[in-house]
């Protein structure tokens, strides 16, 4: 079946800027994560998401960062006034949501962004 | 923090097995140990994950030791496509009182597959 899709697969930007990186999980998965990597680094939690709720926005590192899932399915990552310091790929993942065993977050190609 | 030390990288000839080894020495019992493995440019892989037995499938084999302060990944026979940096992850089981669900990573291990 489809898996985590992310669009776009690139974007360029300028410092100040708005961009907004999209991210289709799995079907029919309730919980969705955004995840940040930078180069030569392991990916970095941002926020986590269960159906519509943000349930836990700690890894989010200022105000200008900002994620909503409306209608609990697909979810918008946003960065107002980029900075330099923003470049990197950013990871969407989705899983199940259900508690039991395990609970395996599968993850997208990724949105490599980069502030110019 | 990861709750996880891993090599920084290995090599590995092709057609031979790789087994890549991971430390969770303050692993708690309610922690599963994670694998995933990233090819350069793709987002990262699921590749298996336990609590205490050791288990199987298609991909790969998944050791943990009794003490469950480590374990090991097998790739039976490794190829070419499995060049990637493999992560091991620790986290509790989703449901766990105060647990967050959040992975948390470290580096890695680069392996390299050489023909």
């Amino acid at each position: 079946g489809a898996g985590v899709s992310q669009t776009p697969s690139n974007k360029v930007t300028e410092k100040g800027k708005y961009v907004e990186l999209r991210c289709d999980p799995i079907s029919g998965h309730t919980a969705l994560y955004w995840y940040r990597q930078s180069l030569g680094q392991g990916p970095e939690f941002l926020i986590y998401f269960q159906g519509t709720g943000a349930a836990d926005d700690s890894g989010l590192p200022n105000d200008r960062f900002f994620a909503v899932r409306p209608e609990g399915s697909v979810s918008t990552l946003k960065i107002q006034r980029t900075e330099r310091g923003d470049s990197a790929v950013y990871l969407c993942a989705s899983s199940s949501g259900l508690a039991g065993r395990g609970e395996t977050q599968y993850f997208g190609p990724g949105t490599r962004l980069l502030v110019l | 923090d990861a709750k996880t030390t891993q090599p920084t990288s290995m090599d590995c000839a092709e057609g031979r097995a790789a087994n890549l080894p991971c430390n969770h020495s303050t692993i708690s019992g309610n922690e599963y140990v994670y694998w995933y493995r990233q090819i350069h440019s793709q987002g990262p892989q699921y590749i298996i994950h336990g609590l205490k037995n050791n288990e199987t499938n298609e991909m790969a084999s998944l050791i943990i030791t009794e003490d469950r302060k480590s374990s090991t990944l097998i790739l039976p026979h490794a190829t070419l496509r499995d060049t990637a940096v493999y992560y091991c992850i620790v986290r509790v089981a989703p449901g766990t009182p105060g647990n967050n669900r959040k992975l948390i990573w470290g580096l890695g291990t680069s392996l390299a597959v050489n023909p």
